[in-house]
């Protein structure tokens, strides 16, 4: 079982959709980060987690330490939002493991 | 400020031929990262380094891959012989604080 997984993989939605992403993990971690990639770009890191909820503009990521389990979510999507969504954990020594992603397409 | 400047950006070069990728973190970052990422798949870790000491190489295949972060600033990531299967975004990344800061990436294609 991988440590962390991330759903869906793919999805695509309609502007102005409210949009989550899922990320759940088996190991115990120190924090959480959301990463933004867009396609040919380079990572941004949107949030750092380790406990409750934060917002930044349209995003909101939430995490639940009990069970194990972060969600990201996007208000009024809009196509610009399209990319790579990864979560990655930061666990002991600061090593990091990194979810597959979520392939998100918002469609006009 | 600026963020982590990576060069070059693209990089074509016929297999057995040398490579060598340069990373400048942010000011103040001692700690540094080296990842790959093949098309569609997530960041794999190849080296941590914490000011100028390497913490975790375990994943950096060492027979080919060479790296170094020389007076705990600036980094070089080598490979040599580069072989088809290294083709993919090489991605630096400095942290503190925990928080991630990452470059635009290195995209090496190997013909």
């Amino acid at each position: 079982k991988n440590e962390v997984e991330q759903s869906p993989q793919n999805l695509t939605a309609q502007e102005g959709e409210f949009i989550t992403i899922n990320c759940s993990y088996s190991v115990g971690i120190s924090a959480l980060h959301w990463l933004q990639q867009h396609p040919g770009g380079g990572i941004v890191s949107l949030f750092m987690l380790s406990s409750g909820k934060k917002k930044h503009g349209r995003l909101i990521a939430t995490i639940n330490i009990q069970e194990k389990h972060s969600s990201l979510h996007i208000t009024a999507s809009h196509p610009r939002d399209s990319a790579v969504y990864i979560c990655a954990l930061r666990g002991g020594a600061d090593g990091l493991t990194f979810g597959k992603g979520t392939h998100l397409i918002i469609q006009p | 400020e600026a963020g982590v400047v990576q060069s070059p950006r693209y990089k074509i070069i016929e297999k057995k031929q040398p490579v060598a990728f340069w990373c400048n973190p942010i000011s103040g970052h001692n700690t540094l990262y080296w990842y790959r990422q093949n098309l569609g798949q997530g960041p794999e870790l190849l080296i941590r380094y914490e000011n100028e000491e390497a913490v975790d190489d375990s994943q950096l295949p060492k027979d080919r891959f060479s790296a170094e972060r020389l007076k705990g600033v600036d980094s070089t990531l080598k490979i040599q012989p580069a072989e088809l299967g290294d083709s993919a975004v090489y991605l630096c990344a400095s942290s503190f604080g925990g928080e991630l800061f990452f470059g635009e990436g290195s995209r090496l294609t190997v013909l």
